[in-house]
């Protein structure tokens, strides 16, 4: 079957542009987490919906940076006035069951490897 | 400090060599614990579950120590194959997964 699917797999802005990363999740999963992840780093979370709430968007670095999931499926994170720093690899996950659940597995996106010249 | 600490490596070995990752974390309310694996440009991939009795699938296995909050991966007879990044990862009960910085295995031939 499908799987995470993540549009466009690179993405290159000028500094202070604005950009849309889009991600669909495996159909069916409840919830989907975007993480970020700069060159030779482990991926950092960023923000988590479940079906089209935002639970969480803690790890979200400034309010430059915004997420939606409108009807539950296909989210998309956008970032306004793009910085030097916000280059990096954004990555999509997405999950059968609710936030909360012991060991549920979540499926990787290949990401979007955005830099910001 | 970071919340899953990792030697970053890169880690060198022979083919057919065994090799050990450790990785530590600082939040006792943890709940769940991985190893991914993430090839060069991909997106990781989860390799095993962790539990406190140990698991084991093929030439993998996986330790969990809860008292030290400490975590390990060995692997044996490596396999070219098996160059990648190696994640530890912990999950609380929000469900969010927690990296570590990973540790790079390069098997040679």
């Amino acid at each position: 079957g499908a799987g995470v699917s993540q549009s466009p797999r690179y993405k290159v802005a000028k500094r202070g542009q604005d950009v849309a990363l889009r991600c669909d999740p495996i159909s069916g999963h409840v919830s989907l987490f975007w993480y970020q992840q700069a060159l030779g780093q482990g991926p950092e979370f960023l923000t988590y919906f479940q079906n089209e709430a935002q639970l969480d968007k803690s790890g979200l670095p400034s309010d430059r940076f915004f997420a939606e999931r409108p009807e539950g499926s296909v989210s998309t994170l956008k970032i306004q006035r793009t910085q030097q720093e916000d280059s990096a690899v954004y990555l999509c996950a997405s999950s059968f069951r609710t936030s909360g659940a012991v060991q549920e597995t979540q499926y990787f996106g290949p990401g979007t490897r955005l830099l910001v010249l | 400090r970071k919340e899953v600490e990792q030697d970053p490596g890169p880690f060198n070995v022979p083919e057919g060599a065994t090799v050990a990752f450790n990785c530590t974390y600082s939040n006792s309310a943890s709940q769940s614990f991985f190893w991914y694996r993430q090839d060069c440009r991909k997106e990781p991939k989860l390799l095993m579950s962790v539990y406190s009795s140990g698991n084991e699938d093929g030439r993998f296995t996986a330790q969990l120590n809860r008292a030290s909050q400490y975590i390990s991966l060995l692997i044996r007879d490596s396999k070219l194959s098996d160059s990648a990044t190696y994640l530890c990862v912990v999950t609380l009960h929000t469900g969010k997964l927690i990296f570590g910085q990973g540790t790079t295995l390069q098997v040679k031939p």
